[in-house]
């Protein structure tokens, strides 16, 4: 199965970090993993994404294990304008790049 | 706003009849995605264009849904004889070529068109 496997939900509090996990255990050697966040009655937005090495942007890092089957993405300080269904996507490529999103990780910031 | 659009952002039908959703890509983005999301579920894909050329279906994508790009840049969602269970929102996303956007494939979504079937 493609899908990755992520917690339904997580809480966090206002301006502490947040480690939301992801676990990817069939990935093959050129799947890259992304992360993509939606707000509310909003589209995805894009996050980060790595292939081996830990990645950071302006927006967060991303923790990738050394096998590869399981990332976290981590949000220094959590703002209540994080709140916000998290998306971990194996990127697989077939030509194109199909995206099978799973549930999501839903995260609650609490003021 | 040089981001992906889509139109309407809402519409409510009723059963069996003809709905028609349009999305406009990033300018430069030759890649185009439509995507089908229920209410608590992540996006599903549904069929992925290079250009004008459509590339991949899923096989969510029954017969009676038809997706097109004729000049490569927007592109439009058919849905005929419309039923509840397509009852959605409905995401398009672009990203770059290739040569542009190296080995991975970053995508901008659109808002989503909101379907509602009475």
């Amino acid at each position: 199965d493609a899908k990755t496997t992520q917690p339904n939900s997580m809480e966090s509090n206002e301006e502490e970090p947040v480690h939301l996990p992801c676990n990817h255990s069939t990935i093959s050697g050129t799947d890259y993993i992304h992360w993509y966040r939606q707000l509310p009655s909003q589209g995805p937005e894009y996050v980060i994404h790595g292939l081996t090495s830990n990645v950071n942007n302006r927006m967060a890092s991303l923790a990738i294990a050394e096998d590869r089957k399981s990332s976290t993405l981590i949000l220094h300080r959590a703002t209540l304008r994080d709140a916000a269904v998290y998306y971990c996507i194996r990127k697989i490529h077939t030509g194109g790049f199909k995206t099978i999103f799973g549930a999501g990780t839903r995260l609650f910031v609490k003021a | 706003d040089t981001g992906v659009s889509q139109n309407p952002r809402h519409k409510i039908t009723k059963r069996g009849q003809n709905v028609t959703f349009r999305c406009d890509p990033i300018s430069e983005h030759n890649r185009l995605y439509w995507y089908r999301q229920t209410l608590g579920q992540g996006p599903e894909f549904l069929t992925y264009f290079q250009n004008e050329a459509q590339l991949e279906k899923s096989r969510l994508l029954s017969d009676r849904f038809s997706a097109e790009r004729p000049k490569g840049s927007f592109s439009t969602l058919e849905i005929q004889r419309t039923e509840q269970g397509d009852s959605a929102m409905y995401l398009c996303a672009s990203s770059l070529p290739p040569r542009l956007a190296g080995s991975t494939d970053t995508q901008y979504f659109g808002p989503g068109t909101r379907l509602t079937v009475l």
